[in-house]
């Protein structure tokens, strides 16, 4: 079955740590998404992508990275630099750029920082 | 720019009783409006969708919502609940005009009384 496979399930990161978190996808999608949820709140965009090789920054990029060097694979780089990085991350897709038909999400990774 | 607001960020009704869920919307261009559903330490589903056309549109698990432009709104309905609809209901607005992105409204949480 086509889908999003999203790992780890649950992250534990230690102060001034990086962690990256991983977003694989068979359904052929060109475009991908990363966003935030915390608790009581709407999902907040990290970065996106809508071709291999490009990506842009979403509302609240600041501490993340992304590479984009597959269709198939979108990982979230948390960086030190993010300073209240616990929160429930999902990766999401969408058959192309601008044409947004519905996302199809990940299981989700939370990440929690000891 | 474009915005989602959710009325009331919990409502509770019986099991087979009409099921309500309010959301307005914002947008500069016209709208994609979907909703979505969430069950604890999940990814979002799809329910249903509007891109254009019929404004009535019918979702899976017999939910369905009517989108009024007049009234800037997409109100989520289903005639009779059911015990396994509790959940987390977001609503969510994109354009072709905005590279595919979504922006999500708080949710709403669904619980359903026996």
């Amino acid at each position: 079955d086509g889908g999003i496979t999203q790992s780890p399930k649950y992250l534990f990161r230690k102060e001034g740590q990086n962690v990256t978190l991983s977003c694989e996808q068979n359904l052929n999608h060109d475009a991908m998404y990363w966003y935030r949820q915390d608790p009581g709140q709407g999902l907040r965009l990290i970065y996106y992508s809508q071709i291999v090789n490009d990506f842009q920054k979403g509302d609240i990029a600041e501490g993340y990275s992304v590479s984009r060097e597959k269709k198939e694979s979108f990982p979230l780089t948390v960086t030190s630099a993010q300073k209240n990085p616990t929160a429930f991350y999902l990766c999401a897709s969408s058959i192309s750029q601008g044409r947004n038909y519905g996302y199809t999400f990940g299981s989700g990774t939370r990440l929690t920082v000891v | 720019a474009q915005s989602v607001t959710q009325l009331g960020s919990h409502v509770s009704v019986s099991e087979g009783a009409l099921v309500l869920l309010r959301c307005n919307y914002s947008s500069s261009v016209p709208p994609y409006l979907f909703w979505y559903v969430q069950y604890p330490n999940q990814g979002l589903q799809l329910l249903l969708k509007y891109t254009t056309g019929a404004t009535l549109v019918k979702g899976i698990n017999g939910f369905e919502a009517e989108f009024k432009k007049s009234e800037t709104s997409f109100h989520l309905t289903k005639p009779s609940a059911h015990m396994s609809d509790a959940a987390e209901y977001f609503c969510a607005v994109s354009a072709e005009t905005n590279a595919g992105k979504s922006t999500f409204g708080d949710g709403t949480t669904l619980t359903v009384k026996p």
